[in-house]
């Protein structure tokens, strides 16, 4: 596609429900990154895959987070049983390999309520 | 410990005026990165700098990197309201260009 693609746009959950955010990557990108940004701070790096391979999962705060990106191009950021303080936008980006700039996507703003 | 520091993190400035966001880093890399925010808008990235000197320019905005001292700068010439955003820098680590340790980012607005 044009561009990195992110659904929902919003997502508003109760706590304790289990959410999947999808990132469409730009069509030909290897790389796939997952970053989440609080409110009035830089992203913060999540993890992030080649092809379908997750090779740095280092920045997911707890086990309640997984990603996975099964056939190396569409990605899914699962967070089970959500606490407010998940409450943040959550960004992808994608990059034609590990060594070529990342383009960010307009990113899933979810609210714990 | 990986730190990006930047400052300042709030910057009002008059139109016409000039102007310098700093970013301070704790580790060697390279590639250094400056992304402009938009409001409700994804990250846009306006400069990578690759080697100690390197300058880049982009119209009122240009970027520089000092390896030695582990900065950059963003400066900003004749600031125009278009310009008003919140900019961020950010570090490249890792095996990956993509592994990126970022700044909290200033946020810029110029008045007329």
């Amino acid at each position: 596609g044009a561009g990195v693609s992110q659904s929902p746009r919003y997502k508003v959950t109760k706590r304790g429900q289990d959410v999947a955010l999808r990132c469409d990557p730009i069509s030909g990108h290897v790389s796939l990154y997952w970053y989440r940004q609080a409110l009035g701070q830089g992203p913060e790096f999540l993890t992030y895959f080649n092809y379908e391979a997750q090779q740095d999962k280092s920045g997911l705060p707890n086990d309640r987070f997984s990603a996975e990106r099964p056939e190396g191009s569409i990605s899914t950021l699962t967070i089970q049983r959500t606490e407010q303080r998940d409450s943040a936008m959550y960004r992808c980006a994608s990059s034609l390999g590990s060594f070529g700039e990342a383009f960010f996507g307009q990113g899933t703003r979810l609210t714990v309520v | 410990e990986l730190k990006v520091e930047q400052n300042p993190l709030f910057l009002s400035m008059q139109e016409g005026k000039n102007y310098t966001i700093y970013c301070n880093y704790s580790t060697t890399s390279d590639r250094l990165y400056w992304y402009r925010q938009d409001p409700g808008k994804s990250l846009e990235s306006l400069f990578v700098l690759l080697s100690n000197g390197a300058v880049k320019q982009e119209g009122r905005l240009m970027a520089s990197l000092d390896t030695k001292a582990r900065l950059s700068t963003l400066h900003i010439t004749a600031a125009v309201h278009d310009l008003s955003a919140t900019y961020f820098c950010a570090l490249n680590y890792g095996g990956s260009q993509g592994n990126l340790i970022f700044g909290k980012g200033t946020k810029l607005s110029v008045k007329p």
